[in-house]
């Protein structure tokens, strides 16, 4: 599976931006970036995807390096809602949508 | 918006017993996944289904574990016969397009139990 490396936990205060990492040095050409998060007692929620440029949508930014061996997520306004484990996954063609999570890492938010 | 369901929420067993777990996907999708996390544990990949198929299966997908689409709208996960190590949330999951760019939406799951 692709590998991906993201710190065991981080925290944020409410109203403050936090800026998830994701280290993926062995990221392949065709490989797309993407973030999940799974709140308390939850399924897996889809957050943002990209492959080379700057994503944005509703819920987040993703910030991707220019050599493509890392990226962050940006929540740009954190609530409590957002506490939850986010995950960093790439997805490769030959696994045909088969999706390998890690341990994620776990965002607590602070009021 | 639409979004997957699975029932039961919850599922008490015994060893040895069937269980069918049910999911019913977002209505135009077209591939169908299951995955499980044993508590505190990571989310780990089944099986994946498309046109009445098994697409790709884990090492974890063994011959006690079938999964089917009976009608339109139902997709089942089968465990043939349960044991201890069963015990896990088993998430449905679905999307609208296979590979590097699909996205998967997932159910709440369901918690199987088993004694």
């Amino acid at each position: 599976d692709a590998k991906t490396t993201q710190p065991n936990s981080m925290e944020s205060n409410e109203e403050e931006p936090v800026h998830l990492p994701c280290n993926h040095s062995t990221i392949s050409g065709t490989d797309y970036i993407h973030w999940y998060r799974q709140l308390p007692s939850q399924g897996p929620e889809y957050v943002i995807h990209g492959l080379t440029s700057n994503v944005n949508n509703r819920m987040a930014s993703l910030a991707i390096a220019e050599d493509r061996k890392s990226s962050t997520l940006i929540l740009h306004r954190a609530t409590l809602r957002d506490a939850a484990v986010y995950y960093c996954i790439l997805s490769r063609g030959s696994t045909l949508g088969r999706l390998y999570f890690g341990r994620g890492t776990q965002l607590t938010v602070w009021p | 918006e639409p979004e997957v369901t699975q029932t039961p929420s919850h599922q008490v067993t015994q060893m040895g017993q069937e269980v069918i777990l049910r999911c019913v996907p977002i209505s135009n999708h077209l591939y169908f996944y299951w995955y499980r996390q044993i508590l505190g544990q990571k989310v780990e990949f089944l099986v994946s289904f498309y046109n009445n198929e098994i697409s790709e299966k884990s090492e974890i997908f063994d011959d006690q574990f079938s999964v089917e689409r009976p009608d339109g709208s139902n997709f089942t996960l089968k465990i043939r016969s349960t044991k201890l190590e069963d015990s896990a949330m088993y998430f449905c999951a679905s999307s609208d397009l296979v590979g590097w760019t699909d996205t998967q939406y997932f159910g709440p799951g369901t918690r199987l139990t088993v004694l």
